[in-house]
């Protein structure tokens, strides 16, 4: 079985910092690692995704997230955030096999202070 | 892009009643899953659906709790007698099969009991 554990259940930062929210995560198998965002009263969407090859992936909003299978960690980045970015982030894992369900993290909350 | 349709987006029932929740997932995805978030807490997996059948459950989807795709494109989730501590957000998702497609969310539907 699969856990995820966000330690920080919210970050409040100053426009234009940088942030990193922590994820890590406990399988017995290997696993697809994912970051998904909620804006508040909104569903969720897609981030980015680890599932092969380069470790460090990027989304298209400058957010990225390094995959480090030694500290089975996923922690994800920002190095300058916007007040858009306030926001709800559930770091979740899936088991490296077809229709496995994703389990999520428990949602760290970044607030932007301007 | 294509998106995952939830209707409604909120639905207020009184305790004891029937509701079914309606999803319209992507057109060429082959799994289907069902997922709740309780008020200010995490997003947690009830079902996942395949080949016209469920094919993994968690343990909060009792006997209370039923899945359907009627037809072609739709994917129900029936709750046969709400209690108050069903009240929460219904997420569903689809996925292309494996985890490289992604898992796309819908916006959800907002279910409260009174």
């Amino acid at each position: 079985a699969q856990s995820v554990t966000q330690l920080d259940s919210q970050v409040p930062v100053f426009e234009e910092a940088p942030v990193e929210l922590r994820c890590n995560y406990s399988s017995s198998v290997s696993v697809y690692l994912f970051w998904y965002v909620q804006y508040p009263n909104q569903g969720l969407q897609l981030l980015l995704k680890y599932l092969s090859g380069s470790t460090l992936v990027e989304s298209i909003n400058g957010f990225e997230a390094e995959f480090n299978k030694s500290q089975t960690s996923f922690h994800l980045r920002k190095p300058s955030v916007h007040i858009s970015d306030t926001a709800e982030y559930f770091c979740a894992v899936s088991e490296r096999s077809s229709a496995s369900k994703i389990i999520f993290g428990s949602g760290t909350r970044l607030s932007i202070r301007p | 892009e294509p998106e995952v349709t939830q209707t409604p987006s909120h639905q207020v029932t009184q305790m004891g009643q029937e509701v079914i929740l309606r999803c319209v997932p992507i057109s060429n995805h082959l799994y289907f899953y069902w997922y709740r978030q309780i008020l200010g807490q995490k997003v947690e997996f009830l079902v996942s659906f395949y080949n016209n059948e469920i094919s993994e459950k968690s343990e909060i989807f009792d006997d209370q709790f039923s899945v359907e795709r009627p037809d072609g494109s739709n994917f129900t989730l029936k709750i046969r007698s709400t209690k108050l501590e069903d009240s929460a957000m219904y997420f569903c998702a689809s996925s292309g099969g494996v985890a490289d497609y992604g898992y796309t969310f819908g916006s959800g539907t907002r279910l409260t009991v009174v």
